[in-house]
């Protein structure tokens, strides 16, 4: 059974502190993504990677970085938390012989107070 | 930043009845996904569509690309509890594995 595994489900921060958000996935799939999801909005990209230590920006960057030092794995840092942060985090994986079809985990609730 | 908008943003609907979520944009999609997502879950995919006016069935749920690859729609047949959610389209432009999120449509179903 396919897996994408984040590493909190919920997460309270305080303004200023620096946040990991860690993501792996068990199908050795070459593409791995960060979004955040907000009502209203849906789901918009942060960042991407195509390959280790490959990454590419999505459209909403600012304020985050990351890093994918292992195949199966894809962290998201908020260098300096700030409460406009506070959102639902999303981690998902794919790759070609899937046609492309992404698979999510479960979800990191961010607050940032 | 393109947009792909979603209509209607919620849905609450008895049990039994039919309905339509559009999924709309002004940019051309080399293919399409749609996505449902219950709450404390990430999205699982539902269907992907690649060709202009293709329509797609999954059970009681009817998948229809537009012929000019600009706009989708999913249409439920009867209904179910079972089928409360959010849903979400996501258009790829480039023809590489970025997808373009829409902006969603909660559905309620009500017994």
């Amino acid at each position: 059974d396919v897996k994408v595994t984040q590493s909190s489900r919920y997460l309270v921060k305080r303004t200023g502190e620096k946040v990991f958000l860690e993501c792996v996935q068990d199908m050795d799939h070459e593409n791995m993504f960060w979004y955040r999801q907000d009502p209203g909005l849906g789901l918009r990209l942060i960042y991407f990677s195509y390959d280790v230590k490959m990454k590419e920006k999505g459209d909403i960057p600012e304020g985050y970085s990351v890093s994918r030092e292992k195949k199966e794995r894809f962290s998201l840092i908020l260098e300096s938390a700030s409460t406009n942060q506070t959102s639902m985090y999303l981690c998902a994986s794919s790759n070609r012989k899937s046609s492309y079809e992404q698979y999510f985990g479960p979800g990191t609730r961010l607050t940032v107070t | 930043t393109q947009l792909l908008e979603q209509s209607p943003q919620f849905l609450s609907i008895q049990e039994g009845e039919n309905l339509t979520v559009y999924c709309n944009s002004s940019s051309v999609f080399s293919s399409l996904q749609w996505y449902r997502q219950e709450p404390g879950e990430g999205p699982v995919l539902l269907v992907t569509v690649v060709t202009g006016g293709e329509v797609k069935k999954l059970k009681r749920l009817t998948f229809q690309f537009g012929d000019a690859r600009k706009d989708s729609s999913l249409h439920i047949t009867a209904a179910q509890p079972g089928d409360t959610g959010l849903y979400l389209c996501a258009g790829d432009t480039s023809g590489t594995y970025k997808y373009i999120f829409g902006t969603g449509t909660r559905l309620k179903v009500l017994a």
